[in-house]
């Protein structure tokens, strides 16, 4: 059964500092890996994913995530956090049509000014 | 080109009633998935329809029901409504191998 794990539950970074949320998932094949950014009482937003290729992957808002298959993680980055970036995140792991995704519990990110 | 739209927004429901709730999927989307996040915790996925048919289902009940129609909407029905189906439901919808995109889904509280 595929699941994903999320350890930090919050992360309380400073406006302008680089951010690094981690993710683990276990997958019986090459996964379809997802970061989603939810609001408080919104839907998810699709930050990026990975099918293929290019182990590193860039995304919107000016987050990238990379790939690293020998440690099962896709871990998201940013260099440089906005307030604007305040939020929830998920990591999500697809089946092979990229659907019926099993999320992570989510890390609630807080941004001091 | 529209987004998934859900409705209603927010409902309140008694124990033991049923619920409908409704979900229209993006355009030229095939394939709907349904979703129930509880406060605090991660997405988990209830089940997904493709072209009207039941395409697959995670560990929820039978209480917890689809449909989907030509037109690719989809509803999901909810019978003897318990406590613990207060959460937020997420529709998502998506076509052949490409990312699924998500509505902003329906608060149902159950008292």
């Amino acid at each position: 059964a595929q699941s994903v794990t999320q350890p930090d539950i919050h992360i309380t970074v400073s406006e302008g500092a680089s951010l690094e949320l981690r993710c683990n998932y276990s997958y019986g094949a090459t996964p379809y890996l997802f970061w989603y950014v939810q609001s408080p009482g919104q839907g998810l937003q699709l930050l990026l994913k990975y099918f293929s290729g290019d182990t590193l992957v860039q995304g919107i808002k000016g987050f990238e995530a990379e790939f690293k298959r020998s440690q099962s993680s896709f871990n998201l980055r940013k260099p440089s956090v906005h307030w604007s970036d305040a939020a929830e995140y998920f990591c999500a792991v697809g089946n092979n049509a990229g659907n019926m995704l099993t999320f992570g519990g989510g890390t609630r990110l807080m941004v001091k000014p | 080109e529209t987004g998934v739209t859900q409705s209603p927004t927010h409902l309140i429901k008694t124990r033991g009633q049923q619920v409908t709730l409704r979900c229209s999927s993006q355009s030229g989307h095939n394939t709907v998935s349904w979703y129930q996040q509880a406060l605090g915790q991660g997405p988990q996925f209830i089940f997904q329809y493709y072209r009207e048919e039941e395409n697959g289902r995670g560990n929820f009940p039978p209480r917890f029901s689809g449909l989907q129609f030509p037109n690719y909407s989809s509803e999901l029905n909810v019978n003897a409504l318990e406590l613990d189906d207060s959460a937020l439901y997420l529709c998502a919808s998506s076509s052949g191998q490409h990312e699924a995109f998500f509505g902003q889904g329906t608060r149902l509280t159950v008292v």
